[in-house]
């Protein structure tokens, strides 16, 4: 599976946008991008998840570049809720398919949020 | 509507012993998933089924782990002579279908002393 490198830990302070980033320099044609957070003592959330073009639903936006190597989610204005683990994860279309239908989480970026 | 339910919450038992942890997934959902999770790691995946059928168990560490979906629905994951190595928290996820979104449950925590 190819891989995604997010920064450790990123500030914000209430009421304000948060962009969070997400490198996947080795992505493939069939990768879709998706997010997902874990906040404090509960489960992973699926947040948001796209293919190349930008994406918004309730919870965020996902802007994806045009060479789709990066992609940067946005919280549009962060609230104490929003402190959590945020996971970039790639997922192959395929994968259904071959079985490899897993999500592979990494680190993540743990988000504090500052009131 | 209800959530992903694993049971139980918290299970502490001592090495050696056998251990199934209990998955109960959202109703109609095909894909059924089993994580382990450390503390301060994301979660690792450990097996997958489609209906009843376990799809790739690449993750299962050893032949100690074992799962089971025996009607497309419920699933249990067993842990035959526990070792402390095998503390973490255990989560289930379900899906519609491979490439949907997953929904975790809360997990169950498990010590071995």
């Amino acid at each position: 599976d190819a891989k995604t490198t997010q920064p450790n830990s990123m500030e914000s302070n209430e009421e304000e946008p948060v962009h969070l980033p997400c490198n996947h320099s080795t992505i493939s044609g069939t990768d879709y991008i998706h997010w997902y957070r874990q906040l404090p003592s509960q489960g992973p959330e699926y947040v948001i998840h796209g293919l190349t073009s930008n994406v918004n639903n309730r919870m965020a936006s996902l802007a994806i570049a045009e060479d789709r190597k990066s992609s940067t989610l946005i919280l549009h204005r962060a609230t104490l809720r929003d402190a959590a683990v945020y996971y970039c994860i790639l997922r192959d279309v395929g994968g259904e398919l071959t079985g490899a239908n897993n999500l592979f989480f990494g680190t993540g970026t743990r988000l504090t949020v500052i009131p | 509507g209800a959530g992903v339910s694993q049971s139980p919450r918290y299970k502490v038992t001592k090495r050696g012993q056998d251990v199934a942890l209990r998955c109960d997934p959202i109703s109609g959902h095909v894909s059924l998933y089993w994580y382990r999770q450390a503390l301060g790691q994301g979660p690792e995946f450990l097996t997958y089924f489609n209906y009843e059928a376990q799809q790739d168990k690449s993750g299962l560490p050893n032949d100690r782990f074992s799962a089971e979906r025996p009607e497309g629905s419920i699933s249990t994951l067993t842990i035959q002579r526990t070792e402390q190595r095998d503390s973490a928290m255990y989560r289930c996820a379900s899906s519609l279908g491979g490439n949907q979104p997953q929904h975790f449950g809360d997990g169950t925590r498990l010590s071995i002393l």
